[in-house]
């Protein structure tokens, strides 16, 4: 069946410029996860929704990032006035809540690079 | 969350079996071990996990040491396509979805 998918791939902005990052999860996964990944770092947690509830956004780096699910299938990622910190891979990833492992599927992520 | 220790990188030659240690000495006694693993320019995909037995899938066997400070996954025989980042992530079992907290993994190398 079908995974995670990131959209856009790749997004070149200017400091300054708002971004949006679409994330489509595994249709039925009831969380799902947004993570940053530095270059040469581990992926970090960002946030984390059950369903369209925002349960945990302490990994969200400043009051510029802004994720949201609506409907609790689809979310985006809002990043506002970006900095060229912001330059990273930003991974979605989803997970059924209906076994013991919890296994999260991970989307290809998209590269972001702030100019 | 647990702290791990991984080595930056590892080299194997491919037909071989490859060892991936990781400590975890200060994981908690229901934490579980997870293993992820990233191929190059892809989302980390999900490898093994165990509590306290050794466990074996289709990928790989995950032996845990008995403290459980320390475990081990262990690739049969390497292929060119395990090449990627490993990650030895200790997680609570909250009974529902949790985060994952990657530390910078082991880099493995397959070589001909």
């Amino acid at each position: 069946g079908a995974g995670v998918s990131q959209s856009p791939r790749y997004k070149v902005a200017k400091r300054g410029q708002d971004v949006a990052l679409r994330c489509d999860p595994i249709s039925g996964h009831v969380s799902l996860f947004w993570y940053q990944q530095a270059l040469g770092q581990g992926p970090e947690f960002l946030t984390y929704f059950q369903n369209e509830a925002q349960l945990d956004k302490s990994g969200l780096p400043s009051d510029r990032f802004f994720a949201e699910r609506p409907e609790g299938s689809v979310s985006t990622l809002k990043i506002q006035r970006t900095q060229q910190e912001d330059s990273a891979v930003y991974l979605c990833a989803s997970s059924q809540n209906r076994d013991r492992v919890y296994e999260q599927y991970f989307g290809p992520g998209t590269r972001l690079t702030v100019t | 969350d647990a702290k791990t220790t991984q080595p930056n990188s590892m080299e194997s030659n491919e037909e071989e079996p490859v060892h991936l240690p990781c400590n975890h000495s200060t994981i908690s006694g229901t934490d579980y071990i997870h293993w992820y693993r990233q191929l190059p320019s892809q989302g980390p995909e999900y490898v093994i996990h165990g509590l306290t037995s050794n466990v074996n899938n289709r990928m790989a066997s995950l032996a845990i040491a008995e403290d459980r400070k320390s475990s081990t996954l262990i690739l049969h025989r390497a292929t060119l396509r395990d090449a990627a980042v490993y990650y030895c992530i200790p997680r609570r079992n909250t009974g529902t979805a949790s985060k994952l907290t990657f530390g910078t993994g082991t880099r493995l190398q397959v070589t001909l």
